[in-house]
């Protein structure tokens, strides 16, 4: 029963880095989602997929990437990695009922 | 622009005594809402969904809310408040593509 896997749970990442979040899931949800999460603010829609191949922006994309090669994994790619990104960044996928089901979530400080 | 209100930013309740969380939306249609909560350092849970129908929804772990059209509201309660019930609630409205807005959230302190 994993559900929504994210890995890593914690990261540090230089200025100007770059890294990519994983995410997984086992339930072959069509739809997959980006977050990210900062204090006060709720949760910001980054990128979604509607299904393998298919990607489009959310609400705050600059500097991200993602890609949808296969139905189970949605990687969040970050270029040049910026203050400004230190966030929880969470996963979620979803049946076309819309409930979204979340991964744990992976915690990013950029220094 | 499709948008959620929680106008509490953080309430504070004893245990044993009743909670109520509020959400107002703005949305075109007759949304799709969702309550979420969030335990420190986890991900977000779905406590209970309102789509259509009846509109006093019972969720998880005691949870229930009522969808009031007229209000824009879609507000959560619990009857009797567990300390176990601290953690921070996101209401949620689905947009077009299955994705959902958030509210900034509430967060839940329970004293003993």
């Amino acid at each position: 029963n994993a559900g929504v896997t994210q890995t890593p749970k914690f990261r540090i990442l230089k200025i100007g880095q770059s890294m990519t979040l994983q995410c997984a899931q086992d339930m072959n949800h069509n739809y997959m989602y980006w977050y990210r999460q900062d204090p006060g603010m709720g949760l910001k829609l980054i990128y979604y997929s509607v299904g393998a191949g298919i990607t489009d922006k959310g609400e705050v994309p600059n500097g991200y990437n993602v890609s949808r090669s296969t139905t189970e994994d949605f990687p969040l790619r970050l270029e040049l990695a910026a203050p400004s990104q230190t966030s929880v960044y969470f996963c979620a996928s979803s049946p076309e009922s819309g409930e979204a089901f979340f991964g744990q979530g992976t915690r990013l400080t950029v220094v | 622009a499709q948008s959620v209100t929680q106008p509490d930013i953080h309430i504070t309740v004893s245990e044993g005594a009743s909670l109520e969380l509020r959400c107002n939306y703005s949305y075109g249609a007759t949304p799709y809402l969702f309550w979420y909560v969030q335990s420190p350092g986890q991900g977000l849970q779905l406590l209970l969904k309102y789509f259509s129908g009846d509109t006093l929804v019972q969720g998880i772990k005691g949870f229930e809310a009522e969808f009031k059209r007229s209000q824009s509201s879609f507000n959560l309660r619990k009857p009797s408040v567990h300390w176990s019930d601290a953690a921070e609630y996101f209401c949620a409205v689905e947009v077009n593509d299955y994705k959902l807005s958030f509210g900034a959230g509430t967060t839940v302190t329970v004293r003993a």
